[in-house]
């Protein structure tokens, strides 16, 4: 059974700083994964999706990769403002087109 | 064009009472999925419905049943409820030739007392 796992759960920085968010998953056989932004309120929004084929994808100030062997992706967001502050979630999609998700990491940017 | 839309927003109910939870869903799509997450936690899969079909369902009980109508809007039934359904409810909607990628709506805060 497919497990994912988001470390940390909680992560707060001062504006400006890069950093990286991190999640992992026990079985390799996925389709793509996907990192997620939940605002409160306003759903989830997808960010980048990468297909199991591709090592990393670009968007912005986020970068996202891939390492399917390894079973882990992360998420590098450059040049942190107070308005990226939100949870993030990555998802995994499997053969029967389901995402499996991880918990989130809440992400607060100090102005 | 207005994205995907759920109501209500917050829903309070008793033990033991039923709750019915609506999802309209983007201009274009045909497939909804249901998910629910509690406090502090990912999503979990409730069901999909496709063609007024229920195509997959995850591992909740009977109680959690849903709907599809011709127009593509789909709602969710939850029977019997238990303190411990009380969670964010999400819709999410998706076109059939596109399964992964998902357009959510706000949710529906339910609280279970």
């Amino acid at each position: 059974k497919q497990e994912v796992t988001q470390i940390p759960a909680a992560l707060s920085v001062p504006e400006g700083e890069n950093l990286v968010l991190n999640c992992s998953f026990t079985d390799s056989a996925i389709y793509n994964l996907q990192w997620f932004r939940q605002d409160p309120g306003k759903g989830l929004t997808s960010l980048l999706l990468i297909q199991s084929s591709q090592r990393e994808q670009t968007s912005g100030r986020l970068n996202a990769s891939l390492d399917k062997s390894s079973g882990r992706s992360t998420l590098y967001i450059a040049a942190s403002q107070p308005g990226d502050s939100a949870t993030y979630l990555c998802a995994v999609g499997d053969s029967n087109y389901q995402l499996i998700w991880g918990a989130g990491t809440k992400l607060i940017i100090k102005p | 064009d207005a994205g995907v839309t759920q109501s209500p927003t917050h829903l309070i109910k008793t033990r033991g009472q039923q709750v019915t939870l609506r999802c309209s869903p983007k201009s274009g799509h045909d497939t909804v999925s249901w998910y629910q997450q509690a406090l502090g936690q990912g999503p979990q899969f409730i069901f999909q419905y496709y063609e007024e079909e229920e195509r997959q369902r995850g591992n909740f009980p009977d109680r959690f049943s849903g709907h599809q109508f011709p127009n593509y809007s789909s709602e969710l039934n939850v029977n019997a409820l238990l303190l411990g359904d009380s969670a964010l409810y999400l819709c999410a909607s998706s076109t059939l030739a596109a399964l992964y990628e998902q357009y959510f709506g706000p949710g529906t805060r339910l609280t279970v007392t």
